[in-house]
């Protein structure tokens, strides 16, 4: 497996509060992602970084932010979490965009529980 | 929106059986991806396929482009318990805004 590594693993938090999700590479792969995965929807991009300090919005952006202040770390945030963000996310990184030339590898995933 | 499908959502099959799941865009996409997905893990790359019309062998798996490079299909020969997962397909989108989509997935069960 590559050197992908998320904490926490698991959370739980309460609706309103604020949530950040790391996600730690060492692969010194450029390209980072973040996805959530729900039954029935499979996983969905919601952000993703091209390089350090440069960001881009996936599909489901609303409601969450990133940054990347380092080539090895690439942060997730809920500013405030809701109920409807309860879900598994994971995060990925790749040497290519969206691992065209090769492969995307997969982070173990958080699993996140907003009551 | 821009959606990629597959089917059949859940698949029970006795091992030994072949299995195919099949994933549809609604738009050409520039290439397909497969991943596999274990129960509690996470998605692990299987195979791209870049060119229209492309085949590719894995052992017992077969991996296929369509002609329009808008679906593909995974089959798999004499399934094993150890195929149990969610089978993913995945490509980026090629008209409009370029867009990467996962498919919906298909949950595969082995009955030994």
């Amino acid at each position: 497996d590559a050197g992908i590594t998320q904490s926490p693993r698991h959370k739980v938090t309460e609706t309103g509060t604020p949530v950040t999700l790391r996600c730690h590479q060492t692969e010194n792969h450029r390209y980072m992602y973040w996805y959530r995965q729900d039954p029935g929807h499979g996983l969905r991009l919601i952000h993703y970084s091209y390089g350090v300090k440069d960001t881009d919005k996936g599909e489901v952006s609303d409601g969450y932010s990133v940054s990347r202040s380092k080539t090895e770390d690439f942060l997730l945030t809920l500013e405030s979490a809701t109920s409807s963000q309860t879900s598994v996310y994971f995060c990925a990184i790749s040497e290519s965009r969206f691992g065209q030339e090769e492969t995307q590898y997969f982070g173990p995933g958080t699993r996140l529980l907003v009551l | 929106g821009q959606q990629v499908m597959q089917i059949p959502q859940y698949q029970h099959v006795q091992e030994g059986e072949d299995f195919t799941t099949y994933c549809n865009s609604s738009t050409t996409l520039s290439n397909i991806q497969w991943y596999k997905q274990r129960p509690g893990g996470h998605p692990v790359f299987l195979i791209q396929l870049v060119k229209s019309g492309e085949v590719k062998k894995q052992k017992r798996l077969t991996f296929q482009f369509g002609e329009a490079k808008k679906n593909s299909s995974l089959h798999i020969t004499a399934t094993q318990t150890t195929d149990v997962g969610t089978y993913f397909c995945a490509g980026v989108t090629t008209s409009g805004t370029y867009k990467y989509i996962f498919g919906t997935g298909t949950r595969l069960k082995v009955l030994a």
